[in-house]
């Protein structure tokens, strides 16, 4: 296995324009969870999932942020209407249900809004 | 209600030198908590855990001990090297439903030869 992949590396998009982010998890993994982290912080939560159920989203997912997780596989982040606020770098993680935050890391999809 | 915080860096040793880097946390109930460690250019990693009290999670010459008293668990080495340069993060889960890891600021090592 070849761990999380996470796509793309990084991403400068204008502001007001969408984008989407893919994360492809351990295959045996079924928690896949999206963190935020920028410069000088630690990672914050965004959202994750159990399969393809969506169970738990931050006060930090605004409505212009939604995720995905279509036959509990791969998924996607999507930010609609980019702020300059939004750059940062996006992390995914995954696990299995009884490696409670014993997570793998992708190695994050950089995100600039200019 | 639920918190971590994590001792500010950046924090410079040389080489062989005794690391500590405070954690302590705020909790209802007992969390389980994690060290993570982002070298540079890297993801984040799982470097040890601990997940009831006196537990001591040990990885790479690193320990942690969960002390419920002080409510604590930082991180030790006795002897670091350039290697360990990096930024570690302190973690917990805590024990309400399924929350996910929440990671205090992180604290940067620089060690110099």
């Amino acid at each position: 296995d070849t761990g999380v992949s996470q796509d793309p590396r990084h991403k400068i998009t204008k502001r007001g324009q969408n984008v989407t982010f893919r994360c492809d998890p351990i295959s045996e993994h079924n928690r896949l969870y999206w963190y935020r982290q920028t410069l000088g912080q630690g990672p914050e939560f965004l959202t994750y999932f159990q399969n393809e159920a969506q169970l738990e989203k931050s006060r930090l997912l605004s409505d212009r942020f939604s995720a995905e997780r279509p036959k509990g596989s791969f998924s996607t982040l999507e930010i609609q209407r980019t702020e300059q606020g939004d750059s940062a770098m996006y992390l995914c993680a995954s696990s299995r249900d009884r490696d409670r935050g014993g997570y793998t890391f992708g190695s994050g999809t950089r995100l600039t809004v200019v | 209600g639920n918190s971590v915080t994590q001792m500010e860096g950046p924090v410079t040793l040389s080489e062989e030198a005794f690391l500590t880097i405070n954690c302590t946390y705020t909790a209802t109930g007992y969390p389980s908590l994690f060290w993570y460690v982002q070298y540079p250019g890297e993801g984040l990693q799982l470097l040890l855990k601990a997940t009831k009290a006196d537990d001591k999670g040990s990885n790479k010459g690193f320990e942690a001990t969960y002390r419920k008293e002080t409510t604590s668990f930082h991180l030790e080495k006795g002897s670091v090297q350039v290697s360990d340069s990096a930024v570690y993060f302190c973690a917990p889960i805590f024990p309400s439903g399924n929350t996910p890891l929440v990671f205090g600021k992180g604290t940067r090592l620089s060690v110099i030869a």
